[in-house]
């Protein structure tokens, strides 16, 4: 079945630090993948998004790449904001369909000044 | 665009009782799921609508679990006889089928404890 194994947090940085956030997966065909990112006391918010293998998706300053021989989707940022303080989450779902996300356990950064 | 609305968005229940929560999906989105969080934990799927018809259900969703859309608008999710095992945030998210990328757009939650 698919699974989705992230890096357990919290990670604390401080602001300007680079950002690694660790994704791995198993799955089955040739899922697609997403990041997703929730604020304190918001709900889940799309990040970003990529669909094949060497796809990049990128938004608000965050990339991840879909590596296929290596099963991952490491989320990056060169230069982290306070405001970028939130729980990271890691998910695939199967292409071609439209049904359920299989997510990660989620990563919580911590930004300080 | 409200975007998806879920309400209760908390429930504080005793043991054995029942539960309902309601989700509003954004409105032209014909797709509806539910998914369940615990503490620590990311989403865990439960159960995905397109229109009324529910065609997918997780083997977390139990016999005492039951969810409709009865209109292809809004949908319930019904807890019978709760356990304190069920409190969790209950996820609700919506798409669109004819969205090549079907982005899942999801509500705040509704948060349940049982005690």
């Amino acid at each position: 079945g698919n699974s989705v194994t992230q890096m357990e947090g919290p990670v604390t940085l401080s602001e300007e630090a680079f950002l690694t956030i660790n994704c791995t997966y198993t799955a089955t065909g040739y899922p697609s993948l997403f990041w997703y990112v929730q604020y304190p006391g918001e709900g889940l918010q799309l990040l970003l998004k990529a669909t094949k293998a060497d796809d990049k998706g990128s938004n608000k300053g965050f990339e991840a790449t879909y590596r296929k021989e290596t099963t991952s989707f490491h989320l990056e940022k060169g230069s982290v904001q306070v405001s970028d303080s939130a729980v990271y989450f890691c998910a695939l779902r199967n292409t071609g369909t439209a049904s359920k996300l299989t997510f990660g356990t989620g990563t919580r950064l911590q930004v300080t000044l | 665009d409200t975007g998806v609305s879920q309400d209760p968005r908390h429930k504080i229940t005793k043991r054995g009782q029942n539960v309902t929560f309601r989700c509003d999906p954004i409105s032209e989105h014909n797709r509806l799921y539910w998914y369940r969080q615990t503490l620590g934990q990311g989403p865990e799927f439960l159960t995905y609508f397109q229109n009324e018809a529910q065609l997918e259900k997780s083997r977390l969703l139990s016999d005492r679990f039951s969810a409709e859309r009865p209109k292809g608008s809004f949908s319930t999710l019904e807890i019978q006889r709760t356990e304190q095992g069920d409190s969790a945030m209950y996820l609700c998210a919506s798409s669109f089928s004819r969205e090549s990328s079907y982005e899942q757009y999801f509500g705040p939650g509704t948060r349940l404890t049982v005690t």
